[in-house]
């Protein structure tokens, strides 16, 4: 149990498009799921707290307007990096609480953006 | 606000050596801790996690993590590693000023074991 799932799991795009990163809790409803970024060879950033339902809740730091997080199910969780640059590159990891007052989180496997 | 740091960056060792990982946390309040482990190419899994009790927790793959408060640590260990646990580990913190929602991580400590 406890699967988290991402798709894609790599993209490239150019410089000036918009990406879409989904985010799946297959086999239990999540409440809350998170969006992490991890750099290469450094540890995961979280970026965002994503509730169903309501608008998520942006680190210091992250532009909210460029990582547009929507969560509009139980199960499911999109980050939109809009009009993405090569500096937006990165490796973009999601997880996902389990049950209401779950307190582990379980990750996706991430997804490879690279922008050209 | 937590910070968790995770002293040894590169760690290596042959099959069968006993493999200890540190883990410091700075937050005075009640924590829950975790350790999770990326092998090459794989994403973050859990390895094992302390929210109350025994602070000698057991997890998966023959590691265990004992929690001391008095020194804010929850270090990694297994007695014996295989060629197999070679991946990079992290350990990670969430505390109730947060309601235990925002997990911050180490840096990691990446681990190659020898054969």
């Amino acid at each position: 149990g406890a699967v988290v799932s991402q798709h894609p799991s790599w993209v490239i795009c150019k410089s000036g498009t918009s990406v879409k990163i989904e985010c799946r809790s297959l086999d239990f409803q999540a409440t809350t799921m998170f969006w992490y970024r991890q750099f290469p060879k450094q540890s995961l950033m979280l970026m965002a707290t994503s509730n169903e339902g309501s608008k998520a809740t942006y680190e210091q730091g992250v532009e909210k307007d460029k990582f547009l997080i929507n969560h509009a199910s139980l199960t499911l969780s999109t980050l939109t990096v809009t009009s993405a640059h090569p500096e937006d590159s990165s490796f973009y990891i999601c997880s996902a609480h389990q049950g209401l007052a779950g307190r582990t989180q379980y990750f996706g496997p991430g997804t490879r953006l690279l922008v050209l | 606000a937590q910070s968790v740091s995770q002293h040894n960056h590169h760690v290596i060792l042959s099959e069968a050596a006993s493999l200890e990982l540190g883990c410091n946390y700075s937050y005075g309040g009640t924590v829950n801790l975790f350790w999770y482990v990326q092998y090459p190419g794989q994403h973050l899994q859990l390895l094992l996690k302390y929210f109350s009790g025994d602070p000698l927790v057991k997890g998966i793959k023959g590691f265990e993590a004992e929690f001391i408060k008095s020194k804010f640590s929850f270090n990694l260990r297994k007695p014996s590693v295989q060629w197999s646990d070679t991946a990079e580990y992290f350990c990670a913190v969430n505390g109730m000023n947060t309601g235990f929602q925002k997990l911050v991580f180490g840096t990691g400590t990446r681990l190659l074991v020898s054969p």
